[in-house]
């Protein structure tokens, strides 16, 4: 049963402290996404890679966040140095674009806290 | 940029139709989905629909896309208990094919 796979599922880290959380896609799947959930801000896109390349990153912070797709089976979202307003539930989603249909699947989230 | 409102939160007894309203303002969606996210998990996609359908049935989900109005909703009929969960509308753009969520409707089952 192909999912898409999030690494950690929970996170909870000093404030300052580097957070790296990885995605594996469905295999086969050629785009990539990074959405954040937060109860005030709801859910945001963060980043979106096709052909692991970096499509738009306009909704990430570009100071303390980067997003990378070192191959095709590992995508990865850091932040440096954290801070509490951080605190969220970070989901990764993959999808198969086409040029038509992109259905996207998301993983179970990363739930990061930062004290 | 793109823009998808949906109302916050609904509540219906077990057994009645729910219907949550979604709003997008891009005029190039492509395709428009609804996605199911139960409390501590992902979003699960539930069904979607090509711009140019009006109407996509699929069991106890009714799909029903107004383009000229930008509007979709999600008819959900004899609702039940499990049904219970925050349902997100989304759109894909036709230009950088990125896809945007709305807030998310949270819908609270009576039992």
């Amino acid at each position: 049963d192909a999912r898409v796979t999030q690494t950690p599922r929970h996170k909870v880290t000093e404030m300052g402290q580097e957070v790296t959380m990885r995605c594996q896609p469905i295999l086969g799947h050629n785009t990539v996404f990074w959405y954040r959930q937060t109860m005030m801000q709801g859910l945001e896109l963060l980043a979106y890679f096709r052909n692991r390349a970096p499509l738009d990153d306009s909704g990430m912070p570009k100071d303390r966040f980067s997003a990378e797709m070192p191959d095709a089976t590992l995508a990865t979202l850091k932040i440096q140095p954290s801070e509490p307003r951080d605190s969220a539930v970070y989901f990764c989603a993959s999808g198969l674009d086409q040029g038509g249909g992109n259905t996207i699947y998301f993983g179970e989230g990363s739930w990061l806290t930062v004290v | 940029g793109e823009d998808v409102e949906q109302s916050l939160f609904l509540s219906v007894r077990e057994g009645d139709s729910s219907v949550i309203n979604c709003t997008y303002t891009d005029s190039s969606s492509t395709y428009l989905y609804w996605y199911k996210q139960e409390p501590g998990a992902g979003l699960q996609l539930l069904t979607y629909i090509f711009s140019n359908m009006d109407m996509k049935q699929d069991q106890r989900l009714t799909v029903l896309l107004n383009k000229k109005d930008k509007h979709l909703s999600l008819r959900i009929a004899d609702t039940q208990t499990g049904d219970s969960a925050i349902y997100f509308c989304a759109e894909k753009d036709g230009g950088y094919q990125k896809v945007t969520f709305g807030t998310g409707t949270k819908l609270q089952v009576i039992p």
